[in-house]
């Protein structure tokens, strides 16, 4: 069956510092990839998404991901994060032409000024 | 404006109890899911359906049951509510059959069952 592990269940980081939040998941065929937030009090949005093509993918609010397929990862990084971005993250994946996505248990991220 | 709307935001209801939770949506989705949000174990996929009339279990069904019987409403329902199912309780919807569809997401309905 299909997994996901986020192994960062809380960063707690400085205003201006970087961030690189860690997403695994288990399944061997074509995978959609995707990091969904949720700020605190509101409902999650998508972050990003992966299909195909360059494996750099580039989100709203400055966040990027990397999909590396060797490693079955799909982390997410922002190079200088602001208060702002204090959120709960998290990664989801589906297989291929199937609507069924399942998420990782989220990482809370906090950032402080 | 895409739209999610969660009929109640907050349900206290006593164990044994039936729980039903609306959730309709305005963007003319095909699919509709149900997850659980609970700390630590993120969120989990209860039920969802692909069309009017049709569901599959997700990874935790046991104890619920849904119901679409229009495109734009889909319903969770808990035949007799348990205190292990108090949770934030959460729809979405999205386009297609793909996978590749952005997930909308309701506001969320915090069930506490006593």
């Amino acid at each position: 069956a299909q997994s996901v592990s986020q192994h960062n269940h809380h960063v707690i980081l400085s205003e201006a510092a970087s961030l690189e939040l860690g997403c695994n998941y288990s399944y061997g065929g074509t995978v959609n990839l995707f990091w969904y937030v949720q700020y605190p009090g509101q409902h999650l949005q998508l972050l990003l998404k992966y299909f195909s093509g360059d494996p750099l993918v580039k989100g709203i609010k400055g966040f990027e991901a990397e999909f590396i397929k060797s490693k079955f990862s799909f982390n997410l990084r922002k190079p200088s994060v602001q208060w702002s971005d204090t959120a709960e993250y998290f990664c989801a994946v589906n297989s291929h032409n199937t609507d069924k996505l399942i998420f990782g248990t989220g990482t809370r991220l906090q950032v402080f000024p | 404006d895409v739209k999610v709307t969660q009929s109640s935001r907050y349900l206290v209801k006593r164990t044994g109890e039936k729980v039903f939770l609306e959730c309709v949506q305005d963007m003319d989705h095909e699919n509709m899911f149900w997850y659980r949000q609970d700390p630590g174990l993120g969120l989990r996929l209860i039920y969802f359906s692909y069309d009017v009339k049709m569901k599959e279990k997700g990874d935790i069904p046991e104890g619920y049951s849904v119901s679409r019987e229009k495109k734009e409403r889909f319903s969770l329902i808990l035949e007799s509510a348990s205190t292990n199912q108090t949770s934030m309780y959460l729809c979405a919807s999205n386009r297609g059959t793909s996978g590749r569809w952005e997930l909308f997401f309701g506001e969320g309905s915090r069930l506490t069952v006593l």
